[in-house]
């Protein structure tokens, strides 16, 4: 069945520091992507629609200049989250899906965030 | 917009119940819907995935059920085991690919 392979699976850094999250798409292509974010004891929420080769477009609240979102390929998107601060640990989830099969998404394992 | 809603929020049951977890959504324009399943501090587990065009999907113990003109989606889990202890999350696809999710029933299965 569709893999879809999210990296790193935990990351713990200081205040100030960029992170990048890695999403593939490891046996389909995917057109489009979407990011989610999880605050304890709350559910998913969707934070940015990044389709290949677009700019992603982002839910209001999401600070797009903080949430970087690239989505160069069919098989890989990234967030980066810059100057990252302790309100920003969460759980980051992707969602990958495709024009092609069952409209169905296929998520990542996830990363959990934690900012000193 | 969609608005999605779990109830209850949690279900504590001794090991053998039947389990029903209940979701309503308020737009019936949708995709699909499905469920999921997650553990502590891990990511999401598919469980069944219902087309706006079904009643019900069923998997091995689970059954899930979608009455879309009610905004309705029921999951049944039979014969309930501690390993079904979990957080559930039903997810309502409305907007392509967008999931509108619930906060989820935490359950817990007593032996």
């Amino acid at each position: 069945g569709a893999v879809v392979s999210q990296h790193p699976s935990w990351v713990i850094c200081k205040s100030g520091t960029s992170v990048k999250i890695e999403c593939r798409s490891l046996d389909f292509q995917a057109t489009t992507m979407f990011w989610y974010r999880q605050f304890p004891k709350q559910s998913l929420m969707l934070m940015a629609t990044s389709n290949e080769g677009s700019k992603a477009t982002y839910e209001q609240g999401v600070e797009k200049d903080k949430f970087l979102i690239n989505h160069a390929s069919l098989t890989l998107s990234t967030l980066t989250v810059t100057s990252a601060h302790p309100e920003d640990s969460s759980f980051y989830i992707c969602s990958a899906w495709t024009l092609w099969g069952v409209a169905e998404g296929h998520f990542g394992d996830g990363t959990r965030l934690s900012i000193l | 917009k969609q608005e999605v809603t779990q109830i209850p929020a949690a279900l504590s049951v001794p090991e053998g119940e039947n389990l029903v977890l209940n979701c309503s959504f308020t737009d019936s324009a949708i995709y699909n819907l499905q469920w999921f399943r997650q553990d502590p501090g891990k990511g999401l587990t598919s469980l069944l995935l219902i087309q706006s065009s079904q009643r019900e999907q069923t998997s091995g113990r689970l059954n899930a059920s979608l009455d879309k003109s009610s905004g309705r989606s029921t999951l049944y889990i039979a014969a309930s085991q501690p390993g079904d202890s979990a957080t559930y999350l039903c997810a309502v696809n409305s907007s392509w690919g967008k999931l509108q999710f619930g906060a989820g029933t935490q359950v817990v299965v007593t032996p």
